[in-house]
């Protein structure tokens, strides 16, 4: 089984709208990290939001929010007022096991977001 | 600071040549990665390394070997290139911290024909 699941090949939002990216994720672990990361057209890996399983609140960072459910285990990203720079691939990945560890990441398939003018 | 640097940024490679990917962080960071990524794919582990002498592998370390003699630099070798290894290659480091994320270089394009 996967273990991060993004269901949305492509999608197409009009800017200035808000727009939320599925994630969700399979773990036995108790101890996790969620991350969001950003992939232009020029192809670097950009960081944008961090959600610990232990986070009681949902994580903020500027424009993006990440709507945790953990009962649900998913962990959407949400962008507000989305801009034509938004336009990118979008990556959910997970850590597992205790923080400190040096595990790498899981990544999803990615989703490949459009913002059209 | 730099953060984290890889060279070459593109490659190509013929069947059964060899090449090392070189990469190099200036952030002090234990913990530094392999992945790879197909296209259209997220990106996958090859190896990792929690400090200078000790590295593991992660999910796809076939054809792949790596070393760590220094904390800043954590070079992956390709013995003998196989059109399955065509793929956009990334470093990455990470602190020990649990929020800390995963920084990123920039990628090597690796074309093996």
């Amino acid at each position: 089984a996967q273990k991060i699941t993004q269901t949305q090949p492509g999608m197409f939002v009009q800017e200035k709208e808000a727009v939320t990216l599925d994630c969700t994720y399979d773990t036995s672990d108790q101890s996790y990290g969620l991350f969001w990361y950003k992939q232009p057209s020029s192809g670097e890996m950009i960081f944008l939001i961090y959600q610990g399983s232990y986070d009681e609140q949902n994580a903020t960072e500027g424009r993006y929010s990440l709507n945790f459910q953990k009962a649900r285990k998913s962990a959407n990203l949400v962008i507000s007022a989305s801009q034509l720079g938004d336009s990118a691939m979008y990556f959910c990945a997970m850590r597992e096991g205790l923080g400190g560890g040096a595990d790498g990441l899981t990544f999803g398939k990615g989703t490949h977001l459009i913002i059209q003018p | 600071n730099a953060g984290v640097t890889q060279t070459p940024k593109f490659r190509i490679l013929k069947i059964g040549q060899s090449m090392t990917l070189q990469c190099t962080q200036d952030m002090n960071h234990n913990y530094m990665y392999w992945y790879r990524q197909d296209p259209g794919m997220g990106l996958k582990l090859i190896y990792y390394s929690v400090g200078a002498g000790i590295t593991d592998k992660g999910e796809v370390p076939n054809g792949y070997n790596v070393s760590r003699s220094t904390t800043e630099d954590f070079p992956l070798r390709l013995e003998l290139a196989a059109p399955s290894q065509t793929s956009v290659y990334f470093c990455a480091s990470r602190g020990h911290k649990e929020a800390d994320t995963q920084y990123f270089g920039p990628g090597t394009r690796l074309t093996v024909l």
